[in-house]
């Protein structure tokens, strides 16, 4: 059964910082690793998907990457700002399953301070 | 564009009265999703419908049922709720006419039951 970890639980930068959050997952064999956005009392919005073939994806200030030998993805943020505090969430889906069954780590929530 | 839109937004219940939450999407997609969260349990999945007309349970799916009125509309159903069972419960839905399309998440309904 696949497991996803996030670490740290929480974390407080200042405005400008690079930043560099972390998901570790316990069976190399997924379909793809999804990275989300969730804002208080909102639900998740989509920020990176990275298919299992692939080793990282960018989109504006934000790079996912994908190590599945290691089983680990790291979502790199550049420049932080206040806006980007939120929880992140990364979530991975198994071979086989076409990427329904996701299992989501607990979280890092982030708050960027100005 | 709407997206997903879940009702009601917030709902509180006594032990054992029966509810059905809603969830629409206007996107077109194929496969529709429900999860719940959970402090310190992350997200996890209850049903999900991999296309109209089809069902299939997820991680925690003992307690609830499902139905996909049609392309559009996928329920859920607590026919005695529970304690156990306050959380707050997202629907998701996904294009799956491409390979690795991301989900697309509601903004959940708040349930407690006392």
């Amino acid at each position: 059964k696949q497991e996803v970890t996030q670490i740290p639980a929480a974390l407080s930068v200042p405005e400008g910082e690079n930043l560099v959050l972390n998901c570790s997952f316990t069976d190399s064999a997924i379909y793809n690793l999804q990275w989300f956005r969730q804002d208080p009392g909102k639900g998740l919005t989509s920020l990176l998907l990275i298919q299992s073939s692939q080793r990282e994806q960018t989109s504006g200030r934000l790079n996912a990457s994908l190590d599945k030998s290691s089983g680990r993805s790291t979502l790199y943020i550049a420049a932080s700002q206040p806006g980007d505090s939120a929880t992140y969430l990364c979530a991975g889906g198994p071979v086989g399953d076409a990427g329904n069954m996701l299992t989501f780590g607990g979280g890092t929530r982030l708050m960027v301070k100005p | 564009n709407a997206g997903v839109t879940q009702t009601p937004k917030f709902q509180v219940l006594k032990t054992g009265q029966s509810m059905t939450l809603q969830c629409a999407q206007d996107m077109n997609h194929n496969s529709m999703y429900w999860y719940r969260q959970d402090p310190g349990m992350g997200l996890r999945l209850i049903y999900y419908s991999a296309s109209e007309g089809t069902t299939d349970k997820g991680e925690v799916p003992n307690g609830y049922n499902v139905s996909r009125l049609n392309k559009r509309e996928f329920s859920l159903r607590l026919e005695s709720a529970a304690p156990s069972q306050t959380s707050v419960y997202f629907c998701a839905s996904r294009d799956t006419g491409a390979p690795n399309q991301p989900q697309h998440f509601g903004d959940g309904t708040r349930l407690s039951i006392l």
